[in-house]
């Protein structure tokens, strides 16, 4: 039962540079998230999903891309990476719309921008 | 700026002592407030959470304190052991179309031996 699975685990870019983060669930959640942890700001949300086909923006969206093509996957892409981007990027997923339901979220992504 | 605020940033504790974790929020529309512990390595995971239709929540040794009116809820850890060294973050959320929470910074809890 793997639940939320984030590829990679750890990447080191240059600026400028572009790649895609993969969030994998095997839960058949509805909604899925991305969001960014930097110390001292919490987990801020970049964008977010409420169904296959459906992207939606969060609270820091610029520079960042996302699509949902399939159910079980949502992927977060940096166009042109730059320094500030350096942080964890961590994805959740959620299962119905009931916003009580936890959120539950993969072991992160450590992205490094040089 | 910080919807949520959460206070302190580090905290110490010797074994079998009190956790105090406090957070501020200014969105009254926020009605839902959950706690999500993460260890190092890890991603977060819910702990505990709180609906403002009560004051208090109690799972084990963790405890919500909610105080409407002055905006304000809190987690205490009784008896903390150090299996509960990690980082806490208070969270909030109202009724929205992504079912969205608003995080606070997060406090780091460390527990001594």
């Amino acid at each position: 039962n793997a639940g939320v699975t984030q590829t990679p685990k750890f990447r080191v870019l240059k600026t400028g540079q572009s790649m895609t983060l993969l969030c994998a669930q095997d839960m058949n959640h509805e909604y899925m998230y991305w969001y960014r942890q930097d110390p001292g700001m919490g987990l801020r949300l970049i964008h977010y999903s409420v169904g296959e086909g459906t992207t939606a923006k969060g609270e820091v969206p610029d520079g960042y891309n996302v699509s949902r093509l399939k159910k079980q996957n949502f992927l977060l892409g940096l166009e042109s990476a730059a320094p500030s981007q350096t942080s964890v990027y961590f994805c959740a997923s959620s299962r119905t719309r009931d916003r009580y339901q936890p959120q539950h979220f993969g072991d992160g992504t450590r992205l490094s921008i040089l | 700026q910080q919807q949520v605020k959460q206070s302190p940033q580090s905290l110490i504790v010797q074994k079998g002592g009190i956790s105090i974790i406090n957070c501020a929020y200014e969105n009254t529309a926020f009605d839902y407030f959950p706690w999500y512990q993460q260890f190092p390595g890890k991603g977060p995971a819910l702990l505990i959470a709180i609906r403002p239709d009560v004051s208090e929540k109690k799972e084990g040794r963790f405890t919500i304190s909610f105080n409407k009116s002055a905006k304000q809820f809190s987690l205490h850890i009784m008896d903390s052991q150090p299996g509960d060294s990690a980082t806490y973050f208070c969270a909030a959320s109202f009724t929205n179309a992504g079912n969205m929470l608003t995080f606070g910074g997060g406090t780091r809890l460390m527990v001594k031996p």
